[in-house]
């Protein structure tokens, strides 16, 4: 919804890392969000970051945050065959969520 | 660690019906919100509130849904009569307000026939 884009898919070999890219449309969003979806399942909230940070760490997944040209990505280290799912960044603004189309992670053994 | 419960996980009804679904959100959590996820695509809001009250349902087709949450704790959304393009997964998120973090339902996946 309101043009939060992401790549449709991507495919990595297990120990590798994965980066999925987003590119939001409001610079005054407050915070940014990654979910993470597995087949026939909900989403469950993987890590978000506010608008005033560039890099947020959290044991295997860094969001790196480029304000300028409304850029968000997802890098997961060491991605293994239980990452294969569905990601999804989402954009909040106006006390509105905006997801992404989703980006689809196949791990290859 | 708390989560929204949502039933039933799969719902398979004809075109003309009535099917209705029901939302848990995570104690204490004032805010819910119910979405529509086609196949393929990410979640678009139907429907949030703020306790019992509506505070956005500009996206939810009232001539077919409704939704509810009479008491500001649980909620149902309601299709009738469903049509084929109302096959889609239907979300139920919650979060303690309308500025903090959304947490998700598993979800109830319709097939409409």
């Amino acid at each position: 919804g309101e043009d939060v884009e992401q790549s449709l898919f991507l495919s990595v070999r297990e120990g590798d890392s994965s980066v999925i890219n987003c590119t939001y449309t409001d610079s005054s969003s407050t915070y940014l969000y990654w979910y993470k979806q597995e087949p026939g399942a909900g989403l469950q909230l993987l890590t978000y970051i506010f608008s005033n940070m560039d890099m947020k760490q959290d044991q295997r997944l860094t969001v790196l945050l480029n304000k300028k040209d409304k850029h968000l990505s997802l890098r997961i280290a060491d991605t293994q065959t239980g990452d294969s799912a569905i990601y999804f960044c989402a954009e909040r603004k106006a006390n509105q969520f905006y997801f992404g189309t989703g980006t689809s992670l196949t791990v290859i053994p | 660690e708390a989560e929204v419960a949502q039933s039933p996980r799969y719902k398979i009804t004809e075109k003309s019906q009535a099917v209705a679904f029901w939302c848990d959100p995570i104690s204490g959590h004032a805010t819910l919100y119910w979405y529509r996820q086609i196949l393929g695509q990410g979640p678009e809001l139907l429907v949030q509130f703020q306790d019992e009250s509506v505070v956005d349902d500009s996206q939810l087709p009232k001539d077919r849904f409704s939704a509810e949450r009479l008491k500001g704790v649980d909620s149902t959304l309601k299709i009738q009569p469903a049509e084929l393009g109302d096959s889609a997964m239907y979300l139920c998120a919650s979060s303690l307000a309308s500025d903090y973090t959304q947490y998700f339902g598993p979800g109830t996946r319709l097939t409409v026939l």
